[in-house]
């Protein structure tokens, strides 16, 4: 069966230190990829997603980056945080293929201070 | 463009009550529709869709969806509902040209189940 592991599980970073989340699946190959983010454990806002190594489409501007090295990793990264950055982020993968429901890892926590 | 409403910030039912989420979309086209559940500092975790056919959608821990075409509504039921049901509820929706995995989702529910 498929997993998706996120780490770390949670990050206290001070503003202005670089940023880096890493997600992994296992089980399946060529999976579509995506980095949410959560905000005040409610609404979740679509940052990035790929569709294949070196494939990244962003969804907002922002002081954010993502990174496909590997068919199945995906990485959230940030030169140089701001305390707007904090928040829930969510790695995400669906198969290509209908209907596309997505399947969630365990999530990171991003505090900056 | 698709969207999603749940109209209900919080849901309080009283265990071994029915409960019910609401949720209602607009999306060019015909919708595939999908409910998920999140636990304090949890990932979501998936609980059902519906992509066409029949109208009520069974799925894990003995929820179900209803989809009304007419009504443009995707409603979370459970006939029972335990304390451990208490969570938040995601309604998402993905048009039928949309890109694979791209739902927009709703703001969510907030349920308590009281014993």
């Amino acid at each position: 069966s498929q997993t998706i592991h996120q780490w770390p599980a949670t990050l206290v970073q001070p503003v202005g230190s670089p940023l880096s989340l890493e997600c992994t699946v296992e089980g399946t190959s060529n999976p579509n990829l995506y980095w949410y983010r959560q905000a005040a454990g409610r609404g979740l806002q679509l940052l990035f997603y790929s569709v294949g190594i070196g494939q990244i489409s962003s969804e907002v501007p922002q002081n954010l980056s993502a990174s496909r090295p590997q068919d199945r990793q995906f990485i959230l990264s940030s030169k140089k945080l701001l305390l707007s950055d904090s928040g829930f982020y969510l790695c995400a993968w669906t198969a290509g293929g209908p209907p596309g429901e997505l399947f969630f890892g365990e999530g990171s926590r991003l505090t900056v201070l | 463009a698709q969207s999603v409403a749940q109209p209900e910030d919080q849901v309080n039912v009283a265990e071994g009550n029915p409960l019910t989420v609401k949720c209602t979309y607009s999306v060019s086209g015909n919708p595939y529709l999908f409910w998920y559940v999140q636990y304090p500092n949890r990932g979501l975790q998936f609980l059902l869709k519906y992509i066409t056919g029949d109208n009520l959608v069974k799925g894990s821990y003995g929820f179900e969806a209803e989809f009304n075409k007419s009504q443009t509504s995707f409603h979370l039921k459970k006939p029972s509902a335990l304390v451990s049901d208490s969570a938040l509820y995601f309604c998402a929706v993905r048009g039928p040209t949309d890109s694979w995995g791209k739902l927009q989702f709703g703001a969510g529910t907030q349920v308590v189940v009281t014993p």
